[in-house]
């Protein structure tokens, strides 16, 4: 089975303060992804990854920035944190990049700024 | 412009019951692939059904089906014999292909499902 794991489940942090999202995904995956998810709004992808140090800006890439050091992992930093990026974010993985490709999401991590 | 539609925020079942949620889409590439995912409360998005844009037959996952109808641009998801455990949000997505340097995933906003005992 895949495994996208997340550092965190819950994060409580304060307005400025440089925050660090882990994902790590096991299953040598080339793609991850970052979305992050508010009600009503759906998913919206915030970076996406295709290869190790490569990185693309999705829609809302605006506060945040990724780094990928290793095909493994891929993490999300918000470099000084806003009340408006207390969200739920997922980290997902695919194989390769094509209409049939299914993403592997990890469990999420709800990060409130206070 | 909204490119996934689900038009239901909410909807109830009764348990055993069989329950469709919609799902319309908006694209002009002729190559493109459809998935739903459920939430549960937990957070984790977990793969249901996918259903590329060729194929001919709707596809079917255990109780789960999708009714495909292409010209319509619609992709309802028909869960069977509803179970408690169904209860979650679902999510309806589409991946086109070949249009950006990488292929984006776009999420409907999600229909929550109660399954009622």
């Amino acid at each position: 089975d895949v495994k996208v794991t997340q550092s965190s489940r819950y994060l409580v942090k304060r307005t400025g303060e440089k925050v660090f999202l882990e994902c790590v995904q096991d299953m040598d995956h080339e793609n991850m992804f970052w979305y992050r998810q508010d009600p009503g709004l759906g998913l919206r992808l915030i970076y996406f990854s295709y290869d190790v140090k490569m990185k693309e800006k999705g829609d809302i890439p605006e506060g945040y920035s990724v780094s990928r050091e290793k095909k493994e992992r891929f993490s999300l930093i918000l470099e000084s944190a806003s009340t408006n990026q207390t969200s739920m974010y997922l980290c997902a993985s695919s194989p390769e990049t094509g209409a049939t490709d299914t993403q592997y999401f990890g469990p999420g991590t709800r990060l409130t700024v206070l | 412009a909204q490119k996934i539609t689900q038009t239901q925020p909410g909807m109830f079942v009764q348990e055993k019951e069989a329950v469709t949620l919609d799902c319309t889409y908006d694209t002009s590439d002729p190559s493109y692939g459809l998935f739903w995912y459920k939430q549960p409360s937990s957070g984790e998005m977990i793969f249901l059904i996918y259903q590329g844009s060729y194929d001919q037959q709707n596809a079917t996952e255990g109780r789960y089906s999708l009714n495909f109808q292409k010209a319509r641009k619609s992709a309802n998801l028909v869960i069977s014999a509803s179970q408690l455990g169904d209860s979650a949000m679902y999510f309806c997505a589409m991946r086109e292909a070949g249009k950006t340097s990488y292929d984006k995933v776009i999420f409907g906003p999600g229909t929550s499902l109660s399954v009622i005992p």
